[in-house]
């Protein structure tokens, strides 16, 4: 079993839409969750960093990590052609551990 | 604040060859970490250099080495080139102190083709 699990989509959505991302772990000695957004031939790029449990929101974005069940999501409320890209899943535990990826999910946003 | 920069850009090589990738972080910090992403297996971690020491190392063969410079600007070298090394190589950068974790900014990365 691999320590991140996302799933690779692709995903398509109409423009409006909530878009809901998620990844599982196995690692329970994770503590730092953050998501990235990836555009074509570009590197990735942090969009919201969450420790521990609980929810954060910025803007029309929205991180939850539930520990319990190892699960992280990324909602996005109000969708937009310009959100289209790869999102990642990254995570790490205390100390001077590197961070661990998911493979991303492709989000396509038609207008 | 200029970000995490990486030269060059594009590469083609073939197989046998070597190579080396060349990262400049953001300026104040101290943390240079090196990915390599492909389409099969996503990130992978291969390097992370802290104050011009290695402090994390990934599950990647010999061939694939680095250094940090007093400067922070940071090289990495593939030596005898694969074609299965042909992936998008990113350098991340974040002030990371000795036991909290920092948030890391991405260079846009250096496209290597093996062929």
């Amino acid at each position: 079993q691999k320590e991140v699990e996302q799933d690779p989509g692709p995903l398509s959505v109409p423009e409006g839409a909530i878009v809901s991302l998620n990844c599982t772990y196995s690692n329970s000695a994770f503590q730092y969750f953050m998501w990235y957004r990836q555009y074509s031939r570009k590197g990735p790029e942090l969009l919201m960093y969450t420790y521990s449990s609980g929810n954060k929101e910025d803007g029309r974005f929205t991180a939850q990590v539930d520990k319990s069940s190892k699960y992280i999501s990324l909602f996005i409320r109000d969708s937009q052609p310009s959100d289209s890209a790869t999102y990642l899943c990254a995570m790490s535990g205390v100390g001077n551990t590197p961070l661990v990826f998911g493979k991303g999910t492709r989000l396509s946003v038609i207008a | 604040k200029a970000g995490v920069t990486q030269t060059p850009r594009y590469l083609i090589k073939t197989r046998g060859q070597q190579v080396t990738l060349s990262c400049s972080p953001i300026s104040g910090h101290r943390s240079v970490s090196w990915y390599q992403q492909t389409p099969g297996q996503g990130l992978q971690f291969l390097f992370e250099y802290f104050s011009e020491t290695q402090r994390n190392k990934g599950n990647f063969p010999g061939r694939f080495s680095g250094r940090q410079f007093s400067n922070s600007r940071s090289e990495m070298n593939v030596s005898t080139l694969e074609l299965g090394d042909s992936a998008l190589y990113l350098c991340a950068s974040s002030f990371r102190l000795a036991e909290s974790q920092e948030t890391q900014y991405f260079g846009p990365g250096t496209r290597l083709l093996v062929l």
